[in-house]
């Protein structure tokens, strides 16, 4: 059975700080790792996928890959208000298929 | 449409009701998934479909819960004799193919409020 950790906050961070969102998996195995940015109300959508160990960065946002500790985090710069939402961390289900087992999440609020 | 359709928006069903819920994915889409999301959680698994086999259907919580999506395209989530503990939102989605890297997108979601 596979596990995805988050914090579920809320973490608030003051506007224009930098918002780190951490995320552990159980399956040793998994290759993929996903974040979701979900406001209230509305359906999730994909922001960040990473495959590899090591930092992407894609704008203002950071996803950073450790599988020896197992861990995926987030980092989101120049925090704006507008970036306040639930940000779920998902790993496939089955290695190589598509289905995604997701966290809780982790509600971000930023503070103008 | 341009994104996942799903209908209806909101649902108040008494409990024991049947109720459907449709879904209308991106056109061409292979993959189409059925989520539950309570208040505070994440999405979680129901079912999926690769075209019109339902390949995994791990998730569903009991026999009551039922998918369809017989010509590969719109797809159809039933409950029957609903109970509180179904109120929930049901999420959509699909992507265009089948392996971890096609990107999946999500509908607006069914809010289901059992009474």
């Amino acid at each position: 059975q596979k596990e995805v950790e988050q914090n579920s906050g809320p973490l608030s961070v003051p506007e224009g700080a930098i918002a780190s969102l951490n995320c552990t998996y159980s399956d040793r195995g998994s290759q993929s790792f996903f974040w979701y940015r979900q406001y209230s109300g509305k359906s999730p959508e994909l922001i960040m996928s990473i495959y590899s160990n090591g930092d992407k960065e894609d704008g203002r946002f950071t996803a950073q890959l450790n599988k020896a500790s197992q861990y995926v985090s987030l980092l989101i710069r120049d925090s704006q208000p507008s970036d306040s939402a639930t940000y779920l961390c998902a790993v496939p289900a089955q290695t190589g298929a598509n289905n995604l087992f997701f966290g809780t999440g982790t509600r971000l609020t930023v503070i103008p | 449409g341009a994104g996942v359709s799903q209908s209806p928006r909101y649902k108040v069903a008494k409990r024991g009701q049947d109720v459907a819920l449709r879904c209308d994915p991106i056109s061409g889409h292979v993959s189409l998934f059925w989520y539950q999301q309570a208040l505070g959680q994440g999405p979680e698994f129901l079912t999926y479909f690769q075209n019109e086999a339902q390949l995994d259907k791990s998730g569903l919580p009991s026999d009551r819960f039922f998918a369809e999506r017989p010509e590969g395209s719109v797809s159809t989530l039933k409950i029957q004799r609903t109970q509180q503990e179904d109120s929930a939102v049901y999420l959509c989605a699909s992507s265009l193919g089948t392996g971890s890297g096609n990107t999946i997108y999500f509908g607006e979601g069914s809010w289901l409020t059992v009474v």
